[in-house]
């Protein structure tokens, strides 16, 4: 079974610009998480989706964030304009529709923004 | 508010010796609260969970209520147990809704030989 993937691995930008990230999940989760760890902090969580519907995007920091998941499959995540205080490591994970709930997570992109 | 702490950004031992990696929580309710680890150029991944009550890799966490706290234990250490320690909580399992997880800062574990 493949697990969770997360395209680019790396990403350097200049501020101002814009960054799609993208995330596949386990085939058959509904549910998919996006959660970003900044340098010196604690992984936070961003936005939930099941399927293609957002069910918590409480952690979202602002609107230069947008992410979607159309069709329920993979999801992207944009930055734009991005700043320098978005650099840090994204990450996905991904958890079975049904109990227990334990999410899988992709390996991050690390997103550097000069 | 929701938080999770632990106190120790590194923490290094011997070989064989013990290791206890804290992790207190503040929540209000009965949350679930699970170790993650992320061992050198791997994904994060998931060691314990308390609702399981199982040991992994020699590894046992107990859930203190009275204490909000969640330390990981495990009485021999081995090199291959260096890695980076996350201590995490999200809310009971109670059907469907968003299980977010909350993570402490972690803690990177290093086993001398």
């Amino acid at each position: 079974e493949a697990g969770v993937t997360q395209f680019p691995s790396h990403s350097v930008i200049e501020k101002g610009q814009t960054v799609t990230l993208r995330c596949d999940p386990i085939s058959g989760h509904d549910n998919l998480y996006w959660y970003r760890r900044v340098m010196g902090k604690e992984i936070k969580f961003l936005l939930h989706f099941v399927k293609e519907s957002k069910q918590d995007e409480s952690g979202m920091p602002n609107n230069r964030f947008l992410a979607e998941r159309t069709g329920g499959t993979y999801s992207t995540l944009k930055v734009q304009p991005a700043e320098l205080e978005d650099s840090g490591v994204y990450f996905c994970a991904s958890s079975h529709p049904q109990g227990p709930y334990e999410q899988y997570f992709g390996p991050g992109t690390r997103l550097t923004v000069t | 508010a929701q938080r999770v702490t632990q106190p120790e950004k590194l923490l290094s031992v011997f070989k064989g010796a013990p290791v206890e990696l804290k992790c207190n929580y503040s929540y209000s309710g009965s949350p679930e609260l699970f170790w993650y680890v992320q061992y050198s150029r791997q994904r994060l991944q998931l060691l314990l969970r308390h609702i399981s009550r199982e040991s992994i890799k020699g590894f046992t966490a107990d859930l203190n209520k009275g204490e909000t706290s969640f330390h990981l234990k495990k009485p021999f250490a081995q090199e291959e147990d260096s890695a980076m320690y996350y201590c995490a909580l999200s809310r009971s399992y109670s059907g469907a809704g968003s299980y977010q997880l909350t993570f402490g800062k972690g803690t990177k574990l290093s086993v001398i030989p």
